[in-house]
């Protein structure tokens, strides 16, 4: 089964500085989708980004980007520009194609944004 | 917005005790998904649903069961609770047959079992 790391418990940032959020997966399939989820204190789970395996090009959504690197099985998560409103816990999300569409999460990165 | 609601939103109930939570949404998707969270596991899968009567089972389902009759509803019943089950629960649908496939999540139901 596919299974998710996020290997930082907890991240903090400088408003208006950038940081990235790290992800890494394990899969023996060539084609897959990648998301990334924000969960604010209201708790609702809102997606940031999506990345489809069989595009090279790293999906950018406004100041959130991503760096995946398909061989390494990388797909870390940019926030430009950090904002008090980005402060909030990231999942990094793994979903096959076909089959029961079910995802697969990683643990999640409490990140914090300092004024 | 999904147009997902979940019902109760928090819940406290004894070990023991039967509990059923709600799923519904407005926009007739076939695909529907229930999740719990607890720190240090993200989200896993209970069960999900393809269509009306059908149900399979996900990562966590054992003292679980869910049901499917119309599809804008999604149940998903603890028969007998126990405080393992203290969790947050989370609906989803997914929008299959378009894009990549993300997935849309309810608000969540905080689940406290004494």
């Amino acid at each position: 089964a596919q299974t998710v790391t996020q290997s930082q418990p907890e991240m903090s940032v400088q408003e208006a500085e950038t940081v990235t959020l790290s992800c890494t997966y394990d899969t023996s399939e060539s084609d897959y989708y990648l998301f990334w989820y924000k969960q604010p204190p209201s708790r609702q789970m809102i997606l940031v980004i999506r990345q489809e395996a069989y595009k090279q090009q790293n999906a950018t959504e406004n100041r959130f980007s991503v760096n995946f690197q398909k061989a390494a099985k990388s797909f870390s998560l940019k926030i430009s520009d950090s904002q008090l409103g980005d402060a909030a816990m990231y999942f990094c999300a793994y979903r096959s194609p076909g089959g029961n569409n079910d995802m697969r999460f990683g643990a999640g990165t409490r990140l914090t944004v300092k004024p | 917005d999904a147009g997902i609601t979940q019902s109760p939103r928090h819940k406290v109930t004894e070990t023991g005790t039967p509990v059923t939570l709600r799923c519904h949404q407005t926009e007739n998707h076939r695909y529907m998904y229930w999740y719990r969270q607890d720190p240090g596991h993200g989200l896993r899968l209970i069960h999900y649903s393809y269509g009306v009567k059908d149900t399979d089972k996900g990562e966590v389902s054992d003292g679980y069961s869910v049901s499917r009759s119309k599809t804008e509803d999604f149940l998903l019943t603890l028969e007998s609770a126990t405080s393992s089950q203290t969790s947050v629960y989370f609906c989803a649908i997914s929008l299959a047959g378009i894009g990549s496939y993300e997935q849309y999540f309810g608000p969540g139901t905080r689940l406290t079992v004494t």
